[in-house]
């Protein structure tokens, strides 16, 4: 199985700030790349998909981008509302395995 | 809109099965693949399996081979994960999700869930 490694594992941040969570594929998985958003208690959220393709409805302060087995999601300003579990996953082949996720906190 | 809308939280003895249901509404039952994801509390998503509601086609982590069975019933838009031989350590919350391909080329497709249920936690306990 594809082993997806996500980095760092807990952030704080604040309001304003610009954010960087890394993933990294255990081999080559192309663009098929996911990443989603999950907030306590509630079902995970679709953000990107294709590495860095923007799903409808999602603000455009996230964005998404690859660079060989490295993928990066980034926050470019920090709101309030995005203080969440971020988790990658892996689309290319099966089992279409999850990160172990980033918790973002407020600092 | 699209809806998934799954059945409430079971409590469950070792050794029993769980059945799990996911009505879908808002889109043609059959036109997408439904995939199962469970979350034990405070860890990660796993990815249990997938579905086909219009073949009835499945494919199963190989975790859960043998233990896990995945159906539907397509007059009323369901679909149903029955996990068997329940122990401590399958108390979670189990999910089901939509599963559209994104980008196709050359025979293979980007997937992505892009439609969740809201969770049914399933606990095991004696």
């Amino acid at each position: 199985d594809i082993q997806m490694t996500q980095s760092p594992s807990s952030l704080s941040a604040s309001v304003g700030d610009r954010v960087t969570i890394t993933c990294r594929a255990s081999q080559s998985i192309s663009s098929y790349l996911n990443w989603y958003q999950q907030k306590p208690g509630k079902a995970p959220k679709l953000l990107i998909y294709d590495a860095s393709s923007l799903q409808s409805g999602v603000p455009s302060r996230f964005s998404g981008s690859r660079s060989r087995t490295d993928f990066t999601l980034t926050i470019s300003s920090l709101q309030p509302e995005d203080f969440a579990t971020y988790y990658c996953q892996q689309s290319y082949s099966t089992p279409p395995v999850f990160g172990q996720g980033t918790r973002l906190e407020i600092k | 809109q699209v809806q998934l809308v799954q059945s409430g939280a079971e409590v469950k003895k070792p050794g029993a099965s769980v059945k799990v249901s996911c009505k879908a509404s808002g889109y043609t039952f059959t036109s997408y693949d439904i995939n199962w994801v469970r979350q034990a509390t405070g860890q990660g998503l796993e990815w249990m399996g997938w579905m086909n509601p219009n073949s009835g086609n499945t494919g199963y982590a190989q975790k859960f081979q043998g233990r896990v069975t995945m159906t539907r019933d397509t007059s009323i838009s369901t679909a149903y994960m029955e996990l068997s031989s329940l122990r401590s350590e399958d108390t979670a919350v189990y999910y089901c999700a939509r599963d559209v391909p994104k980008y196709c080329s050359g025979g293979r497709c980007s997937r992505a869930y892009d439609y969740w249920g809201q969770g049914t936690l399933v606990t095991v306990s004696s």
